[in-house]
C-alpha cells in the first residue's frame, strides 16, 4: 500500500460545485502539504501544516481551504470550483526534527486530477 | 528569494547514450538543491539532494548532479539512459533548513529505443 494516499484520483465537476480532495499518510510525519501542478509551471504550494493545530497559507491559497483532521489526514477543499482550478493536485509529507526541517525531502501521493467544466 | 530555471523543457536521447538535464538556480541564502522525478501517473520521487556536503551528489538509478556555486548550476547527468528513465524531472531549491521549496517548470525526458 502507498504511504501517502490521495482520493479521488480523478474527478470531473462543474463550475460552482464544492469539491474535497483527501489525503492520508502512514509515514508518521507531522508535516503535510498540498501542491498544485500545472504544465510548464512546476509545482506550487497551496497550504501546509506542521501539526494538527498549525495550518498556513502557501503561495496560491486563494479559492482553497484545508482541514487537518488528524496527524495522518489533511484535506483540501474548493468551496466553489472554477475552471482555472483544473489541475493535478499533490499531497506530500515530510519529517521535521525539533525546530529544524529536513528540507526538501518530501514524500508525495500519486496525485488527484481535477477537471472543472 | 529563490528560484530555479530548467533550461530545457524537453530532452530526447537514445537508449544507452548520456543524459544531461540543466538547472540554474538563484538563492539569497546558501541553498539546498534537489532533483525529483515523476513517472507517468505517479507522484514525485526524490532522486538526489545537495545540502552542503560534497559538491558531486550521487542519487538513485545511476543519476548524479554537481553543485557549481560559481555557475549557480546543478545539472543532472546519467552516463547511459535506460527506457525506464522516461519521465519528467524537476529541479528544486530551498534555503537551507527551510521547508519552502521552489520548483522548476520541469524537463520531460524521452528515451528512444
Amino acid at each position: 500500500d502507498a504511504d501517502v494516499t490521495q482520493t479521488p484520483r480523478n474527478r470531473i465537476t462543474k463550475t460552482g460545485k464544492r469539491i474535497m480532495l483527501e489525503c492520508s499518510q502512514t509515514k508518521g510525519h507531522d508535516r503535510m502539504y498540498w501542491y498544485r501542478q500545472d504544465p510548464g509551471l512546476g509545482l506550487r504550494l497551496i497550504y501546509y501544516s506542521f501539526d494538527v493545530k498549525d495550518i498556513n497559507k502557501g503561495e496560491i491559497s486563494d479559492g482553497y481551504s484545508v482541514s487537518r483532521q488528524a496527524q495522518a489526514k489533511f484535506s483540501l477543499s474548493l468551496e466553489s470550483a472554477i475552471p482555472n482550478q483544473t489541475a493535478l493536485y499533490f499531497c506530500a509529507t515530510s519529517r521535521g526534527t525539533g525546530g529544524r526541517v529536513v528540507a526538501g525531502e518530501l514524500f508525495f501521493g500519486e496525485g488527484s486530477r481535477l477537471t472543472v467544466l | 528569494a529563490q528560484s530555479v530555471t530548467q533550461l530545457d523543457s524537453h530532452v530526447s536521447v537514445s537508449e544507452g547514450t548520456p543524459v544531461l538535464l540543466r538547472c540554474n538556480y538563484s538563492s539569497s541564502y546558501s541553498p539546498s538543491l534537489f532533483w525529483y522525478v515523476q513517472h507517468p501517473n505517479k507522484g514525485l520521487q526524490l532522486l538526489l539532494k545537495y545540502t552542503s556536503a560534497a559538491t558531486l551528489v550521487k542519487g538513485i538509478n545511476g543519476f548524479e548532479a554537481e553543485f557549481k556555486k560559481s555557475e549557480t548550476s546543478f545539472h543532472l547527468t546519467k552516463p547511459s539512459a535506460h527506457m525506464s528513465d522516461a519521465a519528467e524531472y524537476f529541479c528544486v531549491v530551498s534555503a537551507r533548513g527551510d521547508y519552502k521549496l521552489s520548483f522548476g517548470a520541469g524537463t520531460t525526458v524521452t528515451v528512444r529505443a
